[in-house]
């Protein structure tokens, strides 16, 4: 089984400002990690995912999120953000085998960009 | 357009009147999924299905079925809502393994009196 923790619920930044949103995952076999973001009355949206090779994965949006085997992390980070980031973000990991591939996804952080 | 459809977007109900949500694909994706999105849960997964005629329920199965006849759509039946079924539902589609990049349809707002 996996599981997903998004270390920050709600994360308030001004424009410009650098951003990290923090995610840590628990599994028992090899996964795939994924970002999605959610704008305001929207479906979710693949930002990045990180299936092999460089830890360091470039998404959209000038977003980029780093895999941390020992940490088991994968934060996303960017280094300037605009009012239009405003959204919520959400970890998501995947096993490599199965049956169902299912997405396991942390429970959301809110990035609220202040002009 | 490649894209994930789903109808309605909203809808107010009451309980135990069946309904229907559906879900259509037209990117030829083997895989879909249903999952519901709660404040403070994010979103689980409650069935989903590898292909046609092939179902199987995920972490919240309780209170819904599907059904998978033709590959294209994949509806979410709730046979007698209840009101803690009140939720945003989101289907998805996915062309096939674990790499490939699951697809959201616009989500249906759902709420049980």
């Amino acid at each position: 089984a996996q599981s997903v923790t998004q270390l920050d619920s709600q994360v308030p930044v001004f424009e410009e400002a650098p951003v990290e949103l923090r995610c840590n995952y628990s599994s028992s076999v090899s996964v795939y990690l994924f970002w999605y973001v959610q704008y305001p009355n929207q479906g979710l949206q693949l930002l990045l995912k990180y299936l092999s090779g460089s830890t360091l994965v470039k998404g959209i949006n000038g977003f980029e999120a780093e895999f941390n085997k020992s940490q088991t992390s994968f934060h996303l980070r960017k280094p300037s953000v605009h009012i239009s980031d405003t959204a919520e973000y959400f970890c998501a990991v995947s096993p490599l085998r199965g049956s169902n591939y299912k997405l396991t996804f942390g429970k959301g952080t809110l990035l609220t960009v202040n002009p | 357009e490649a894209q994930v459809t789903q109808n309605p977007r909203y809808l107010i109900t009451v309980t135990g009147k069946k309904l229907t949500v559906t879900c259509s694909q037209n990117m030829n994706h083997e895989y879909m999924s249903w999952y519901r999105q709660d404040p403070g849960l994010g979103l689980r997964q409650i069935y989903y299905s590898m292909n046609v005629e092939v179902t199987d329920k995920g972490d919240v199965p309780e209170g819904y079925k599907v059904s998978r006849k033709e590959k294209r759509n994949f509806p979410l039946i709730l046979e007698s809502p209840s009101p803690n079924q009140t939720s945003l539902y989101f289907c998805a589609s996915r062309r096939g393994g674990a790499t490939d990049t699951q697809y959201f349809g616009p989500g249906t707002r759902l709420t049980v009196l």
